[in-house]
Order: structure tokens, then sequence, then C-alpha cells
């Protein structure tokens, strides 16, 4: 029944270590996105796909991939985790840029 | 740059009305989002403007004037569980989606 699906709910690793969060969307939309929120609650746009194809990159260090098998699928890889990478992660799509749904997010925690 | 003002914090009390603004300067205006965001939880969407006037939608209503580039969503008959962050967000000429650092409002018995 859940529309925008991410694991994992919670990640605690250290720094310097490799991590992936997985998003799923059953909403049959063609875009997919993520967004950091940081400790201020400041939600910033990443990335998004339209139908597989990356289409907002918004400068965020190469150390994150983003990677869509399909459109209902979107998943973040970082590399080389920081301290500063600490923040809560969310999954979102929509349907031609109407309303976003977003996901439970990802809390990261990097020690 | 891309800029879009809310107030921090807000207080008010059950069965009030309060009103939260939102001014902006973006790149190019695609229309504007309001989304509710209670604490540990994903923002969820409430309203959205694209052109000039009011939005109403039960007790939230949504204001736009695109020509002072401003908007405010109104929230009637307070309850308890309207205690939440509630953030802006405007759609730029590229489609992405810019959000204010959103206005956190406690709403008190």
């Amino acid at each position: 029944d859940t529309a925008v699906s991410q694991t994992p709910k919670y990640l605690v690793t250290q720094m310097g270590n490799d991590k992936s969060i997985k998003c799923e969307q059953n909403l049959g939309h063609d875009t997919m996105y993520w967004y950091k929120q940081d400790s201020k609650k400041f939600l910033k746009i990443m990335f998004s796909y339209n139908n597989k194809e990356l289409i907002i990159n918004e400068t965020v260090p190469n150390r994150f991939s983003p990677k869509s098998p399909d459109k209902a699928h979107l998943n973040l890889h970082i590399n080389s985790l920081e301290l500063g990478d600490s923040a809560v992660y969310f999954c979102a799509s929509s349907q031609d840029y109407n309303e976003q749904f977003f996901g439970p997010g990802t809390r990261l925690t990097v020690l | 740059g891309q800029n879009i003002d809310q107030p921090t914090e807000m207080t008010a009390t059950e069965g009030a009305i309060v009103q939260i603004n939102c001014t902006y300067q973006t790149s190019g205006f695609n229309g504007l989002f309001w989304y509710q965001q209670h604490a540990g939880e994903a923002p969820t969407f409430l309203s959205y403007n694209v052109l000039d006037g009011l939005e109403e939608k039960g007790r939230f209503s949504s204001f736009l004037s695109r020509s002072k580039g401003y908007s405010y969503l109104l929230l009637k008959e307070l309850q308890m569980k309207d205690s939440a962050s509630y953030l802006c967000a405007v759609r730029d000429r590229t489609d992405k989606l810019i959000f204010g650092t959103g206005t956190r409002l406690q709403v008190f018995p």
C-alpha cells in the first residue's frame, strides 16, 4: 500500500564507508527525486530522474551516484562517507512536475 | 540567486486562525506549493497555486500574488495536530522545487 518507500529507515556508519539507500514508488509516476534535509530542516534537491533519465544534478559531490534501473526505482549510492553527509535523505516522486509524494526518509548518521 | 523567506517559528492557540507568509525570488516561476511536515516524518502536500488568488481546501487556504512574489497559508480552527513545520516551495523555470527553510508552528491549548 505504501506509495513511496525507502530502505533503510536508519543508517549508522563510519566515515570512509560506502552505503546505498533504495527507493521505490508504486504510483506509476515518471519523475523521481532525492532530497537532503540537514539539521536545520532545510530541504534541498540533489537529483531528479524522469523515466530513468537524469534531468537535475544539483552540484552534489560525485561521491553521490544515483541509479534508476526503471522508472519505479531510484537508488542513491554514497562513496567515502563524510561527517557532513549526516542528514535525512528523502526520496520523492511526481507525475508531470505536479505535487511530489515523499518517502518516509532515511536518517544517515556518519561517525 | 534563489531565495524563499518564511518566519522561523510561530505560535497560536487551539481554535484560532494563523497566517504563514512566504516571499520568494526565484529564477522563473512555475507554481508555488505548501507542504506540512510533522517532526520525524515526511513532508506531505497541502496546496498548489500557479495563478493569483486564493485556493481553499477545508480548513487550509493558500494565497498567491505573483507580482509581489508573495504567498500565504491560512489555517483556520487550529487543532493540536496542526503543530508541525510548514514548507513553502517554488517550482522554478527548470521545474526544480526550491524550498524555504520552513515555519515551525506550535499550537497551544
